[in-house]
């Protein structure tokens, strides 16, 4: 089966540091995705982790451990822009398919 | 800005309704993926194609039809609509083999 849980709602203040958290069971694995979606819009790029460890990127970091199912998304010096949900998502190439396999998003509320 | 357009930007069609959606892919990409994303839920994968072939399907009924055509863009059909299929459609285009796919701004259908 496919399961990948976040949080529903976080909320946090301007300025703050912010970890979202996801853990995933999936039948297969190709990397770990993070998007960022303001209401209304598409999905955009935020980080793609493949191996184990910390990719930081500006205020964004992303972290994967492969052998617990688990990644977290971590934002620094939050913005009331960043106020948005934040899509988790697993890479399966399985059957020579290339998808996507997305957990529901962690609406974050950023407050002045 | 991603390159990845779709038209219309909204729709409403009533039950029992046929719609087709359209994707113009970001230049030099071969791979269209399409994805559903209803209401407070994350983007749920319906089908991939590559080079106008279908590649890989999620678990979605066989009303759910799609083409691809030389130039890599790419149509989503929805035959016999049901209210269940009032969602934001949203296409993604990468590069075969690429990491990253990038997402158009989505076409918001309501079925009533």
């Amino acid at each position: 089966g496919q399961n990948i849980d976040q949080p529903t709602e976080m909320t946090a203040t301007e300025g703050a540091i912010v970890q979202i958290n996801c853990t995933y069971q999936t039948s297969g694995f190709n990397g770990l995705f993070w998007y960022q979606q303001h209401a209304g819009e598409a999905p955009t790029f935020l980080s793609y982790n493949v191996l184990d460890g910390l990719e930081e990127k500006g205020r964004f970091s992303s972290f994967l451990s492969r052998s617990k199912g688990y990644s977290y998304l971590l934002l620094k010096e939050l913005q009331m822009k960043d106020s948005a949900s934040y899509l988790c998502a697993v890479r399966d190439r399985a059957y020579n398919t290339d998808k996507l396999i997305f957990g529901t998003g962690t609406r974050l509320q950023v407050f002045p | 800005e991603t390159g990845v357009t779709q038209s219309p930007t909204h729709l409403i069609k009533t039950r029992g309704q046929q719609v087709t959606l359209r994707c113009s892919s970001q230049s030099g990409h071969n791979t269209v993926s399409w994805y559903q994303q209803a209401l407070g839920q994350g983007p749920q994968f319906i089908f991939q194609y590559y080079r106008e072939e279908e590649n890989g399907r999620g678990n979605f009924p066989p009303r759910f039809s799609g083409l691809q055509f030389p130039n890599y863009s790419s149509e989503l059909n929805v035959n016999a609509l049901e209210l269940d299929d009032s969602a934001l459609y949203l296409c993604a285009s990468s590069q075969w083999g690429a990491d990253t796919q990038y997402f158009g701004p989505g076409t918001r259908l309501t079925v009533l």
